[in-house]
């Protein structure tokens, strides 16, 4: 079956570095995308991965390996604002986003 | 603003009334989505139009009926709910940026069925 894993919530302290990760099993596999929702809000597209390493975007960095099935989302220098759901999403073979559940984040001053 | 607008943003409706969901998207995209999210649960998909064509419906009750009149515009027709049918649903467009099919949603639609 196709299954994602992340953790339901994660606590962190503004200014430091938070490292959020996913699981996941897929009928294939097309690429992972990573969304961030804050609550009331539109999920909003933070990055993709599809080969096997790091791709760094500012403040924000996502990880893959296909081997292990395993991405993880860094996001450093946290700021109150990125309080957020974050949402893992591997794509399967028909190119469909299986969603997580999404791992709350509660940044503390 | 998104790109994606929805109408309304709330919603309270009985098990008996009809009621629709509209979504507007004026990014030019061609493909659009209907997904449900329920609290602590993974987004579901439930519809997927492709230049107007129905192209995924996942198993959805037909008490969900979609409407795609044109690549700009997508409904949610609702009709005899249950209260378990109570949730954000969200629509989506999207378009493939770098090989990567990216969505872009809208902010919801918070439906309530007492």
């Amino acid at each position: 079956g196709q299954n994602i894993d992340q953790p339901t919530e994660m606590t962190a302290t503004e200014g430091a570095i938070v490292q959020i990760n996913c699981t996941y099993q897929t009928s294939g596999f097309n690429g992972l995308f990573w969304y961030q929702q804050h609550a009331g809000e539109a999920p909003t597209f933070l990055s993709y991965n599809v080969l096997d390493g790091l791709e760094e975007k500012g403040r924000f960095s996502s990880f893959l390996s296909r081997s292990k099935g395993y991405s993880y989302l860094l996001l450093k220098e946290l700021q109150m604002k990125d309080s957020a759901s974050y949402l893992c999403a591997p794509g399967d073979s028909n190119y469909q986003l299986i969603w997580g559940a999404g791992t709350k984040l509660i940044i503390k001053p | 603003e998104t790109g994606v607008t929805q109408t309304p943003r709330h919603l309270v409706m009985g098990m008996t009334n009809k009621k629709s969901l509209k979504c507007e998207q004026h990014l030019g995209h061609n493909a659009m989505y209907w997904y449900k999210q329920s609290a602590k649960k993974p987004l579901e998909l439930m519809f997927v139009y492709n230049f107007k064509e129905q192209t995924e419906n996942n198993s959805v009750p037909s008490r969900f009926s979609p409407e795609c009149p044109n690549s700009s515009h997508l409904f949610l027709h609702l009709h005899t709910l249950q209260p378990e049918d109570s949730a954000l649903y969200l629509c989506a467009s999207s378009q493939e940026v770098g090989g990567a099919n990216v969505l872009t949603f809208g902010a919801g639609s918070r439906l309530t069925v007492l």
